[in-house]
């Protein structure tokens, strides 16, 4: 069965960077688009962008353009998220999500969340 | 680009239907049948209840439909039951590659 498995809780100061990963297993990782969403205290959630897990491909929102960065391993199926010079803010449930069925722009299976504190 | 509007609550008794609305404009929801709903129980990941407007994945329960009109989606709950207490997403392809969500619903089972 399709599983996306992240890494765990961080713990991070300001200015700090954290790098979130996305294990994929149960399918032909290349064939999916990786989306990463957050969902930061209290309601609502973020979109930050995408990569094409075959070409490497990315698009980031305009919110996190030059800050955040998106990459893969297909050798090992795991995609990452990298968050630079962390601000308090940024503190949020960090999800990767599976883009299925292909080209709906709907996340058909998500990674189980990874809790993201920004503290001094 | 902006969040797509939804009410911040919604509540129905068990056994009647609910409607949640998700508002954009017309460079997202009135100009794309991209849209998806999701399911979220604090604590939990998400889970994809309607794509492409009104289509259901495998799995989820014939109670739950989606609609479109203009710049405005909808899902409709009906048959409410206890565990469909949860929050409500709606997203919409926003174009250039984007996409957008929306506030999100709270739906209580009274």
């Amino acid at each position: 069965q399709v599983q996306l498995v992240q890494s765990g809780a961080e713990v991070k100061k300001p200015g700090a960077s954290v790098k979130v990963s996305c294990k994929a297993s149960g399918y032909n990782f290349k064939d999916y688009y990786i989306h990463w969403v957050r969902q930061a205290s209290g309601p609502g959630l973020e979109w930050m962008g995408w990569i094409n897990p075959k070409s490497g491909a990315t698009n980031y929102a305009q919110k996190f353009k030059g800050w955040v960065t998106m990459t893969r391993d297909t050798s090992i199926t795991t995609a990452y998220m990298e968050v630079t010079n962390l601000r308090s803010d940024d503190t949020a449930v960090y999800y990767c999500a599976r883009e299925g069925p292909i080209y709906t722009s709907a996340f058909d299976h998500w990674g189980q969340g990874a809790l993201v504190t920004v503290s001094s | 680009q902006s969040a797509l509007t939804q009410p911040p609550s919604a509540s129905g008794s068990p056994g009647q239907s609910v409607t949640i609305s998700c508002t954009g404009s017309s460079s997202d929801v009135g100009a794309y049948n991209s849209v998806s709903w999701y399911q979220h129980h604090p604590g939990k990941a998400p889970k994809l209840m309607i794509s492409e407007v009104s289509k259901r994945p495998p799995g989820v329960p014939d109670r739950f439909s989606g609609s479109k009109s203009g710049n405005t989606a909808s899902l409709t709950v009906s048959g409410l039951q206890a565990e469909d207490e949860a929050d409500y997403y709606c997203s919409s392809y926003a174009g250039l590659n984007n996409l957008v969500f929306g506030g999100g619903t709270k739906l209580t089972v009274l």
